[in-house]
């Protein structure tokens, strides 16, 4: 198993691009989730979903668009990068029955000029 | 409000020494708590949770977290640290805002650092 796979691991933007940054896991995990890791602020919830099809908002999700089409793949969309998207985004999943045990991807480092 | 705190940004322990990683919380109903673990340029890898029954919780790599409901606290701790244990942890307690997904709050991190 690979896990949870994230590209890319680098990238740099400039404000107003915008990208999508990669997730796919191949453990058939029903849920996955988008986090974002700033200095002294632990890890923030952007987006998350319960299944194929289904998405919804976390705690910070202006600036960023999901989509869930299959079980395996969940890419954030960065409409219109702004230097405070600048940080590290990490994608997760966990199965169902998981008790909220989630596994991470390597993480991508975003720094929007 | 829902919150998970660390209280200190670095935690310095000689190798050898045990060592404890503070996390307090504050959640509505029965706690769902969590540690992860991150060594540089990587994600987040689980080390243990508690979701109900003994209050000492073994994990990973020779770590446990204590339980304590009466002080909200679920620190982590080791009895001999290794250099190989100097990351950053972080302590996370399950969001109850949300009823599916399994969402986590995390504490903001404290970087332990363990010298030879």
């Amino acid at each position: 198993n690979a896990g949870v796979t994230q590209t890319p691991k680098f990238q740099v933007l400039k404000t107003g691009q915008s990208m999508t940054l990669q997730c796919a896991q191949d453990m058939n995990h029903e849920y996955m989730s988008w986090y974002r890791q700033d200095p002294g602020m632990g890890l923030r919830l952007i987006h998350y979903s319960v299944g194929a099809g289904i998405t919804d908002q976390g705690e910070v999700p202006n600036g960023y668009n999901v989509s869930r089409s299959t079980t395996e793949d969940f890419p954030l969309r960065l409409l219109s990068a702004a230097p405070s998207q600048t940080s590290v985004y990490f994608c997760a999943s966990r199965s169902r029955g998981g008790l909220y045990e989630q596994y991470f991807g390597p993480g991508t480092r975003l720094t929007v000029t | 409000a829902q919150s998970v705190a660390q209280p200190e940004d670095q935690v310095n322990v000689a190798e050898g020494n045990p060592l404890t990683v503070k996390c307090t919380y504050s959640v509505s109903g029965n706690p769902y708590l969590f540690w992860y673990v991150q060594y540089p340029n990587r994600g987040l890898q689980f080390l243990l949770k508690y979701i109900t029954g003994d209050n000492l919780v073994k994990g990973s790599y020779g770590f446990e977290a204590e339980f304590n409901k009466s002080q909200t606290s679920f620190h982590l701790k080791k009895p001999s640290a290794l250099v190989s244990d100097s990351a950053l942890y972080f302590c996370a307690v399950r969001d109850m805002r949300y009823n599916q997904g399994g969402k986590l709050i995390f504490g903001q991190g404290t970087e332990l650092s363990v010298k030879p």
